[in-house]
């Protein structure tokens, strides 16, 4: 276990909604990383927050949104969801948000979109 | 261009034969290189790190890995795989000039008995 919640487990929507995905970081952790896993294109960062502010944005599409909240707790908004954003979402969550920090990653939230 | 590069999708290996797993990187600075391992249906886990020092590092589950600046690569190995390693392998790595990670397309390992 390691210390990072994600919730839900497993969401299945359809095609034109909006979904919300929560992530809590480990206890002290001051980052969150937010990443996409598909069978086609592998495991894909998304953003990265540091103590409630935006540090770094990747391949985020810009129907996709994310912050971080005072609490530290994060949550990523995907909106007019596509097939093709059916895929294994993940946070991990690092303790100063720098290159050098491991990272430890929640169990995953499994989107599926029909 | 930061980037890494496993060129192996997929090996198979016999329960008790060694394990090599290649990364290649390419990182402007200098690299903190990452393995990490998952599970079916788990998140990621990291095995081991390097940032510094002796080349040669050690991690859990009897992993280690070894660090080449002139090869540009951080390859995996296991003297003895076990069933229980049969996952997805991931290496990665960051930096210190920002915030940068990059994880590798990941290796899937077959374990057979």
């Amino acid at each position: 276990d390691s210390g990072v919640t994600q919730t839900p487990k497993h969401l299945i929507t359809a095609t034109g909604q909006r979904v919300t995905l929560r992530c809590s970081p480990r206890s002290g952790d001051l980052s969150v990383y937010w990443y996409q896993q598909s069978l086609d294109q592998g495991l894909q960062f998304l953003i990265q927050y540091y103590n409630g502010e935006e540090r770094a944005k990747g391949n985020i599409l810009e129907r996709f949104s994310a912050q971080q909240f005072p609490d530290l707790h994060s949550e990523l908004n995907l909106s007019s969801l596509e097939l093709g954003d059916s895929a294994l979402y993940f946070c991990a969550s690092s303790p100063y948000g720098s290159g050098a920090d491991t990272q430890y990653f929640g169990p995953g939230t499994r989107l599926t979109v029909l | 261009a930061q980037s890494v590069t496993q060129p192996d999708i997929h090996i198979t290996v016999s329960e008790g034969a060694s394990l090599e797993l290649r990364c290649n990187y390419s990182y402007g600075a200098t690299p903190y290189l990452f393995w990490y391992v998952q599970s079916p249906g788990q998140g990621l886990q990291l095995l081991l790190k390097y940032f510094s020092g002796d080349t040669l590092v050690q991690g859990i589950k009897g992993f280690e890995a070894e660090f080449k600046r002139s090869q540009s690569s951080f390859n995996l190995r296991k003297p003895s795989v076990h069933w229980s390693d049969a996952a997805e392998y991931f290496c990665a790595v960051g930096g210190n000039t920002g915030n940068q990670f990059y994880f590798g397309t990941g290796t899937s390992l077959t374990v057979i008995p």
